[in-house]
């Protein structure tokens, strides 16, 4: 069974810049796990920001960005404000398969 | 702006049925890849099966696998999920999200509990 592994939880400052990572049990994640990231307030649905890896939706704010990052996509937080506190998930495609991460609740504090 | 609304939702007995639909609007549905996501209680989010604009390519989560269904109507704007043999583990939200690896939009989802 397949497992993607996120950091259960990281605390960053308002300012500061904070980095999500999301791993496979697989081995290494690369460009054609097409990791997307989402985000999800309590009681919300979740929404989307990032896809293949580094693509923002139009709507994805500036300050979020995706990466490979030492065999693990990544999302990194530039410029983190408190409105991010929130769960983020991975989600990777394992062609035909697709399987979210755990999540990694963000706390702004 | 594009819409996803779940229905179907409610109590069942375990190992009962549930049909749930996806009526999808301000987009052309038959273009895209659609998929259903669930979230229990307190949990994360669990992808459980995705179908193909043409319904020609259909996959499902080894947890759902021969007890739930997923089909489409592009004539209707219409998603469905056909669950059968429930248990009290798919106790969930049940989300639908469009695209196909690159899922960008989410319905409000609709609750489905199993208890007896």
């Amino acid at each position: 069974q397949t497992v993607v592994t996120q950091e259960p939880s990281l605390t960053v400052s308002p300012g500061g810049t904070v980095t999500l990572t999301c791993a496979s049990s697989t081995g290494a994640v690369t460009s054609g796990y097409y990791p997307n990231w989402f985000q999800q307030k309590p009681g919300q649905v979740p929404r989307a920001l990032i896809y293949s890896t580094s693509n923002k939706h139009s709507w994805t704010p500036a300050r979020f960005s995706g990466s490979l990052l030492g065999g693990k996509a990544a999302l990194t937080l530039s410029g983190v404000q408190p409105e991010d506190e929130a769960e983020y998930y991975c989600l990777l495609y394992y062609g035909g398969a697709r399987v979210f991460g755990g999540g990694t609740k963000l706390t702004v504090l | 702006e594009v819409q996803l609304v779940e229905s179907g939702g409610g109590l069942v007995k375990p190992g009962g049925s549930l049909r749930l639909s996806c009526a999808a609007s301000e987009f052309t549905f038959s273009n895209y890849f659609m998929n259903w996501v669930r979230q229990a209680p307190g949990k994360g989010l669990e992808w459980i099966s995705s179908i193909s604009s043409s319904s020609s390519y259909i996959e499902y989560a080894d947890s759902v696998k021969g007890r739930f269904t997923i089909s489409r109507d592009n004539a209707k704007n219409s998603l469905y999920l056909q669950m059968n043999s429930l248990r009290v583990e798919d106790t969930a939200v049940y989300y639908c999200a469009r695209g196909g690896l690159d899922i960008d939009y989410w319905g409000q989802g609709t609750l489905v509990t199993v208890s007896s």
